[in-house]
């Protein structure tokens, strides 16, 4: 799987909107975009996902950049509870039963 | 979304025994499981890949004997930490991706983890 970057932490404020990049400039045509995020003392739990459109659901947007190359994890209001390490992950369906790969992820503080 | 549970969530045994730790697809039949192991302040390390009815793939450094898994039914994989030792001290999360042919099928689902200390 492709190598994906994200910056080491973030920082927001309570209730105002976060931006979290992710950078995969060797994406392949086929790979998709996974976000997953992992809350202390937890596993990781599964955020979105998308392959060139723009993505949402009740938990976040995905914004897919038009060269695929980037794409940015939107929460609309950060909470308390959104505080975790989000991780930002490539996959190709048609790779068979591989595992997803994590990196390190980015670390979202929340203040209240 | 589908579940998977981890038994037990935490323990703490004494240098030099086993432990095993039990990972369950709980609404969903699972062909393949993950077993992934992860360090404070680190990301998870994938220790080894489990597929029901066979042996399981371990990734380069992991020992196989000291790091038995057993996937026996489509629902169940085990852990076995043997003769566990203080730097076996870490926190071990499985996940499971639902059988060919079924929904979800390339989506993967994580256990809550399994906290380890060795004394």
């Amino acid at each position: 799987d492709a190598k994906t970057t994200q910056p080491n932490s973030m920082e927001s404020n309570e209730e105002e909107p976060v931006h979290l990049p992710c950078n995969h400039s060797t994406i392949s045509g086929t790979d998709y975009i996974h976000w997953y995020r992992q809350l202390p003392s937890q596993g990781p739990e599964y955020v979105i996902h998308g392959l060139t459109s723009n993505v949402n659901n009740r938990m976040a947007s995905l914004a897919i950049a038009e060269d695929r190359k980037s794409s940015t994890l939107i929460l609309h209001r950060a909470t308390l509870r959104d505080a975790a390490v989000y991780y930002c992950i490539l996959r190709d369906p048609n790779s068979g039963n591989t595992p997803l790969v994590f990196g390190k992820g980015t670390r979202l503080s929340v203040i209240a | 979304g589908a579940v998977v549970s981890q038994h037990p969530s935490w323990v703490i045994c004494k240098s030099g025994t086993s432990v095993k730790i039990e990972c369950r697809s709980l609404d969903f039949q699972a062909t393949t499981m993950f077993w992934y192991r992860q360090f404070p302040k680190q990301s998870l390390m994938l220790m080894a890949t489990s597929n029901e009815g066979s042996k399981a793939t371990y990734e380069q450094g992991v020992e196989k004997d000291k790091f038995l898994i057993n996937h026996a039914s489509l629902t169940l994989s085990t852990l076995t930490v043997t003769s566990a030792h203080p730097e076996d001290s870490s926190f071990y999360i499985c996940s499971a991706r639902p059988r060919s042919g079924t929904r979800g099928v390339n989506e993967q689902f994580f256990g809550p983890g399994t906290r380890l200390t060795v004394l």
